[in-house]
């Protein structure tokens, strides 16, 4: 299948301070990507859908000030967790899917600590 | 949107067939039906997706029943790397979205 990678893997940070959490799709362009979080032993919530070119679409009780997200070019979208606070330790996903191509796929993860 | 519901767990004998069922009775005509399987502390693994008919691939086997209100995920001969949260999917009607249930964990034993 596909393949999609995010980096870093894991990341650990004062509370204050921003992360960056990079999702790239490695053989594949997509126009859409998607971002998930995942707190322990819950199921993956969606957070957001990037959109190359165009504003992030954001669900219900998600703050797009707080969970920035840009989406550049076809194989790159960020999510930025701004002023992080210990309660935004989660395990973020994403996810994207080639043009036209219905089946998605996960990247590995990342794992944010806030202190 | 067409939600679907899954029994919490699953345990099979190591060797034999495992058997996921899920329920989606409110999709509707042109939705389909995706399974993912999430390993610990990793992103979830796409398995097998389908329409209306059965599909087979190198991983598992999906049935689908005739009314598409319920699905069976097969895996023919589960081994102890199969323990995983398995997911069943239905696509947000029209959207890209796929939203994630609380799915089957499925334990594996020897």
């Amino acid at each position: 299948g596909a393949v999609v990678s995010q980096h870093p893997s894991r990341v650990i940070c004062k509370s204050g301070t921003s992360v960056k959490i990079e999702c790239r799709s490695l053989d594949f362009q997509a126009t859409t990507m998607f971002w998930y979080r995942q707190f322990p032993k819950k199921s993956l919530m969606l957070m957001a859908t990037s959109n190359e070119g165009s504003k992030a679409t954001y669900e219900q009780g998600v703050e797009k000030d707080k969970f920035l997200i840009n989406h550049a070019s076809l194989t790159l979208s960020t999510l930025t967790v701004t002023s992080a606070h210990p309660e935004d330790s989660s395990f973020y996903i994403c996810s994207a899917s080639a043009l036209k191509r219905t089946v998605k796929f996960f990247g590995p993860g990342t794992r944010l600590t806030v202190l | 949107d067409a939600k679907t519901t899954q029994p919490p767990s699953m345990d099979c004998a190591e060797g034999r067939a495992a058997n996921l069922p899920c329920n989606h009775s409110t999709i509707s005509g042109n939705e389909y039906v995706y399974w993912y399987r999430q390993i610990h502390s990793q992103g979830p693994q796409y398995i097998i997706h389908g329409l209306k008919n059965n599909e087979t691939n190198e991983m598992a086997s999906l049935i689908i029943t005739e009314d598409r209100k319920s699905s069976t995920l097969i895996l023919p001969h589960a081994t102890l790397r199969d323990t995983a949260v398995y997911y069943c999917i239905v696509r947000v009607a029209g959207t890209d979205k796929l939203i994630f249930g609380t799915g089957t964990r499925l334990q594996v034993f020897p």
